[in-house]
């Protein structure tokens, strides 16, 4: 079946460090990769998307790059702020199967 | 345009009593979705509707659970008998489409039972 598996937190940066998010999924059909962001006390928004294998997703300083050699979607930051402090869910969806798949979420500290 | 709105946004109850949450979807959107997130299991989706009509339901963890949405515009999730381990933030999402994978989720339900 289809399953994304992402990094284990916390993760703890200071601001300005270079970010990486791991995330690598299995899947049956051609599926579209996602990035959501979970802020505290709120419910998750979508941070970026990839639709096809070498698609890079880009938002508010995030990007991702679908690899389907490696079946991987890591998320990346080249800079990263206090507020980017937050839980970051990769997911995945396999259209005509099961709906959005997500991972179990890594948080994300950075301290000033 | 409004977002997707839940409530409560905090319920806390004893053992044994029922709990309903609340959800009104993106007006338009004809997918909805009751996911439920814990720090042990993550994000679990535990039912999701298409023009009102339940889809997959499999996510749903006992028969104490269950969902409706009589309408486009509204949706309930119902714990009957309420447990200690279904403490837990409850999100409902909606989406145009379901493959797109572009959901818009609520705030949550944070439910403590006691």
């Amino acid at each position: 079946g289809n399953s994304v598996t992402q990094m284990e937190g916390p993760v703890t940066l200071s601001e300005e460090a270079f970010l990486t998010i791991n995330c690598t999924y299995t899947a049956t059909g051609y599926p579209s990769l996602f990035w959501y962001v979970q802020y505290p006390g709120e419910g998750l928004q979508l941070l970026l998307k990839a639709t096809k294998a070498d698609d890079k997703g880009s938002n508010k300083g995030f990007e991702a790059t679908y690899r389907k050699e490696t079946t991987s979607f890591h998320l990346e930051k080249g800079s990263v702020q206090v507020s980017d402090s937050a839980v970051y869910f990769c997911a995945l969806s396999d259209p005509g199967n099961t709906p959005l798949v997500f991972g179990k979420g890594t948080r994300l500290s950075v301290i000033a | 345009d409004a977002g997707v709105i839940q409530s409560p946004r905090h319920e806390v109850t004893e053992m044994g009593q029922e709990v309903t949450l609340r959800c009104k979807p993106i007006s338009g959107h004809d997918y909805l979705f009751w996911y439920r997130q814990t720090m042990m299991r993550g994000l679990e989706l535990l039912i999701y509707f298409n023009n009102n009509v339940p889809i997959d339901d499999s996510g749903m963890p006992e028969d104490r659970f269950s969902a409706k949405m009589p309408n486009a515009s509204f949706s309930t999730l119902k714990i009957q008998p309420s447990e200690p381990r279904d403490s837990a933030v409850y999100f409902c999402a909606s989406s145009r489409d379901r493959d797109t994978g572009e959901l818009f989720f609520g705030e949550g339900s944070r439910l403590t039972v006691l």
